[in-house]
C-alpha cells in the first residue's frame, strides 16, 4: 500500500509563473489536507477537503491559491503567480476519516522555490 | 481557540542519555494529541497519540509520551536516546478539521 505521494518532490517557479502541486492520498483515503512550512518552521494548516468538496480553506491566503480535490485523480493545489514569498515546502497528508483520533499520513512534501 | 506550544527550539541530549521533548496543549473538551517527527527533506512520521485511557501511551522507535490533564502536557520521552534521533518533532492536537501543529523543536543527539 503506497503512502501518500506528492509530486514533483522540488519545484523552481520565476516569480509570475504558476506552481502546481499534486497529491495523491493513500489508498481508500478521501481526506486530504495541505499544509505550509516556511524554513526551520512549523507547520500551518491550509487547507482541508474531500472528494469533490473544500470543508475547511481557513488556511489559505484569500488571492492567488486554490485548491481542488476532483472526483478522479491526485488534490491540486495551485499558485498563481507566485512571489519569493511563496517559497516553502508544501505538504499533503491524508486520512481514512474525520474522526479526532484519526491518523493523518503526510507524503514527502514538494519544495518550492520561487526565484 | 485550540493550540499546543513547544516551548524550546532545541533540545541537547548526549546519546545514552534520557531525553524530553515538551509539549503544552490548549483545547476545549477532550484533547487528541499526537506526535509527528520529520526526518531531513523528508515528510512527517507519525510517533504516537493520546485519545483516553492510559496517560502514559507508547509509539514507535522506542518513544512515549505522557499526558498530564493537570498541566495540560504531554511531554514526549525516551529513556536512551541514539544519535538517528535527531531531527525536528512536532506536537499537534487534533480538533474540527484539522491537524493543528507546535512550532517544532529540533533534537540533536550527540555521540
Amino acid at each position: 500500500n503506497a503512502g501518500v505521494m506528492q509530486n514533483p518532490r522540488h519545484l523552481v517557479r520565476r516569480r509570475g509563473q504558476e506552481a502546481r502541486l499534486r497529491c495523491s492520498p493513500m489508498k481508500g483515503h478521501s481526506h486530504v489536507y495541505w499544509y505550509r512550512q516556511l524554513p526551520e518552521e512549523g507547520l500551518k494548516f491550509m487547507v482541508y477537503l474531500q472528494k469533490e468538496n473544500i470543508i475547511d480553506e481557513s488556511g489559505m491566503p484569500k488571492e492567488r491559491f486554490s485548491a481542488e480535490f476532483p472526483k478522479e485523480g491526485p488534490s491540486i493545489l495551485r499558485i498563481q503567480q507566485v512571489v519569493r514569498g511563496d517559497s516553502a515546502a508544501y505538504f499533503c497528508a491524508s486520512s481514512r476519516g474525520t474522526g479526532l483520533n484519526t491518523e493523518a499520513f503526510f507524503g514527502q512534501g514538494t519544495r518550492l522555490t520561487v526565484v | 481557540a485550540q493550540s499546543v506550544a513547544q516551548p524550546e527550539d532545541q533540545v541537547n541530549v548526549a546519546e545514552g542519555n534520557p531525553l524530553t521533548v515538551k509539549c503544552t496543549y490548549s483545547v476545549s473538551g477532550n484533547p487528541y494529541l499526537f506526535w509527528y517527527v520529520q526526518y531531513p527533506n523528508r515528510g512527517l512520521q507519525f510517533l504516537l497519540k493520546y485519545i483516553t485511557g492510559d496517560n502514559l501511551v507508547k509509539g514507535s522507535y522506542g518513544f512515549e509520551a505522557e499526558f498530564n490533564k493537570s498541566q495540560t502536557s504531554f511531554h514526549l520521552k525516551k529513556p536512551s536516546a541514539l544519535v538517528s534521533d535527531s531531527a525536528l518533532y512536532f506536537c499537534a492536537v487534533n480538533y474540527g478539521n484539522m491537524l493543528t501543529f507546535g512550532g517544532g523543536t529540533r533534537l540533536m543527539v550527540k555521540p
